[in-house]
Formats: structure tokens, sequence, C-alpha cells
């Protein structure tokens, strides 16, 4: 079975400046969700995806953050204008149902540095 | 919102020795996970614990999920430098159909051969 599978693995870009990422969940997997991980701390949830509807996206800073999954499968999260603040590794993950233990596997994830 | 605490933030052991870690939260969970990250990857599960009380092994890990539902330990026997990585906690709690995932600062383990 393939993995989730993410891309790019690394951008850099200049404050003010936006920047997408992309995740492809594992086939067949309903629920998918974005995490920002910022160095020394554990992942943080910002969204939360039920097929191709939002379930959860209350910690997701909406004045910057976006994030869409159509047809309920790929999904991209975009920062517009990105801030320093902002630099962190940005993982994706998916499971069958959406309850984590029973299958929640996490994407390498994307290293976004802000200068 | 809901915060974990997880001790200690980093280890630096000898190989073959025994480790322990643990996570205490002011809220209640009714689920505790454990996760190991390497770096350049993402968090992968290594045990999951349901019940209050529990004690459940993986190989060398063991966890405990406390009795109060507000703490958890993971214990790693017999260390090996492939132990190295960093091992985060992560309560699940749910409200209605959805379900959230709180995750500790994480243990820095450092396992010198």
């Amino acid at each position: 079975e393939a993995g989730v599978a993410q891309s790019p693995r690394y951008k850099i870009i200049e404050k003010r400046q936006s920047v997408a990422f992309w995740c492809n969940p594992i086939s067949g997997h309903a629920t998918l969700y974005w995490y920002q991980q910022i160095l020394g701390q554990g992942p943080k949830l910002l969204i939360q995806f039920q097929n191709n509807g939002v379930v959860d996206d209350s910690q997701l800073p909406k004045d910057r953050f976006s994030a869409e999954r159509l047809k309920g499968v790929d999904s991209t999260l975009k920062i517009q204008p990105a801030k320093l603040e902002d630099s962190a590794v940005y993982l994706c993950a998916s499971s069958l149902e959406p309850v984590p233990p029973t299958g929640y596997t996490f994407g390498s994830g994307t290293r976004l540095t802000v200068v | 919102g809901q915060q974990l605490n997880q001790s200690p933030q980093s280890m630096f052991i000898q190989e073959g020795e025994d480790v322990s870690m643990n996570c205490t939260s002011s809220s209640i969970f009714n689920t505790w996970l454990w996760y190991k990250q390497d770096p350049g990857e993402g968090p992968v599960l290594l045990i999951a614990l349901y019940k209050a009380g529990e004690l459940t092994s993986n190989g060398r890990l063991t966890a405990q999920f406390g009795i109060t539902r507000k703490d958890s330990f993971l214990n790693i026997s017999a260390s090996i430098p492939s132990d190295v990585g960093i091992y985060f906690c992560a309560g699940l709690s749910s409200g209605g159909s959805n379900y959230k995932l709180t995750f500790g600062k994480g243990t820095l383990l450092t396992v010198n051969p």
C-alpha cells in the first residue's frame, strides 16, 4: 500500500509571499488532516476533512491559511501571505475512518522556511 | 485548549539502558497514543491505549493508561541505536462524530552505542 504523498519536501519563501502544499492520501481513506509542526513542538491540527467536507477547522488561521479537498481525494493547503512564524513542517495524514487509532498514517511532511 | 505536558524534553542514554517518559494532562482523554518520529519523516504510531489502567506492550515498548485518564507513560527496555528519535504522546478526545488528537511537545531520545 502506498503511503501518504506530500510535495514539495522543502520550500523556502520570503515573508508576504504565497505558498501551496499538496497531499495525496492513501487510496480509499475518507478522512484527511493537515497538521502544523513547529520546531521543538508536537503536531497541531489545522484542518480535518471527511471526504470533501470540512469537519474541523477551528485552529486554522483563516485570515491567511486556506485548504481544499476537491473531489474528496487530493488536498492543497495554501498560505497567503506568509509570515515568519509560519516556518514549520506541514504534515498531512489520512485514515479510513475519522478515528485515528484505527489507521492514521502521516506523510513525510513539507518543511517550510519563511525568510 | 487542551495541553499535554510531556517529560523529559530530552534524554541521552547508553545502549542497553531502559528509558521511561511520561505525559500528563489537565483534561481527561478516552485514548492515549504514543508516536515516534524519525528525522524528516512523519510520526508513526507505536502503541494505542483505550482503557484506564490498561498496560500494553509492543516488543521492547510498554505503555500504560493512567487510572485518572489524565496521564500515560512509555517505557523502552534494552535500548538500541535505532530507538533514536522523538517520541510524542497524544490524547484523543471526541465531540460527537468529531475526533481530535492533541500532541505533547515530544521527548528527544539519543542512544549512545
